[in-house]
């Protein structure tokens, strides 16, 4: 079955870019018409969903952070990614990669999720 | 930006009881796209419902959810131990927003 797994570094610095890969096993990103999706919870806090994409490279963020994120695909890896530039201590949080139920839009709900990474931003 | 304010905060109840969470909109939820998710400490968030009532793949039938337009509720018929968790509603008619989440705890 579809798993989920996101990697990167615990720890970045301010006003530096926060680079995470989500990696997918168990299916192929090229081959299924899903809008792959990225989402962050800071500690204590609810989820908020950054952005998504379609495995053909079209995507759609968050217009808070749409200034500052780029979600990009790696066929070859099976994988995407995420960057987040000129990070704060606002940007820290658990971050989730995430597939939603069906295909059929971005604007869609996540029913198979990754199991988290905490990234901190501290100097 | 369609904001869901989701109440109580808190839940205090009993196994066995009956827990009703509600999600209000800012504005109307288009086609009742309406999902809810359950959290428990340390875990990524389950789907429960979509669709304001249809239940995700292998939800149990106590879970169950109801509404339109602006208000939107989740019920948990009787509260099994495993129930209790914090519960997120989220809105996809309109790009994606959730809710600030009712954390249901044990009494």
């Amino acid at each position: 079955h579809l798993q989920l797994q996101e990697s990167g570094p615990g720890l970045v610095k301010p006003s530096e870019t926060l680079s995470l890969t989500c990696a997918v096993s168990g299916g192929s990103i090229s081959r299924s018409s899903y809008y792959w999706g990225w989402i962050r919870q800071p500690p204590g806090k609810g989820l908020e969903w950054i952005g998504s994409m379609y495995y053909s490279g079209s995507t759609y963020y968050n217009p808070s952070l749409r200034s500052r994120v780029t979600i990009s695909v790696d066929t070859s890896k099976n994988q995407f990614s995420l960057k987040l530039s000129s990070v704060t201590a606002a940007d820290t949080a658990v971050y989730y990669c995430a597939r939603p139920i069906d295909g059929y839009n971005f604007e869609r709900p996540f029913d198979i999720w990754g199991q988290g990474t905490m990234v901190t931003v501290s100097s | 930006e369609i904001v869901l304010t989701q109440s109580p905060g808190t839940l205090s109840l009993s196994p066995g009881e009956r827990a009703t969470l509600s999600c209000r909109a800012s504005r109307t939820v288009y086609t009742n796209y309406l999902a809810w998710y359950q959290q428990r400490p340390g875990q990524a968030p389950r789907l429960l419902i979509y669709g304001a009532s249809s239940r995700a793949t292998g939800i149990p039938d106590r879970f169950s959810g109801s509404g339109s337009a602006t208000d939107f509720t989740l019920t948990i018929s009787r509260l099994e131990p495993e129930d209790f968790a914090v519960y997120y509603c989220q809105q996809y008619g309109t790009s994606l927003t959730f809710g600030g989440g009712t954390k249901v705890e044990i009494k």
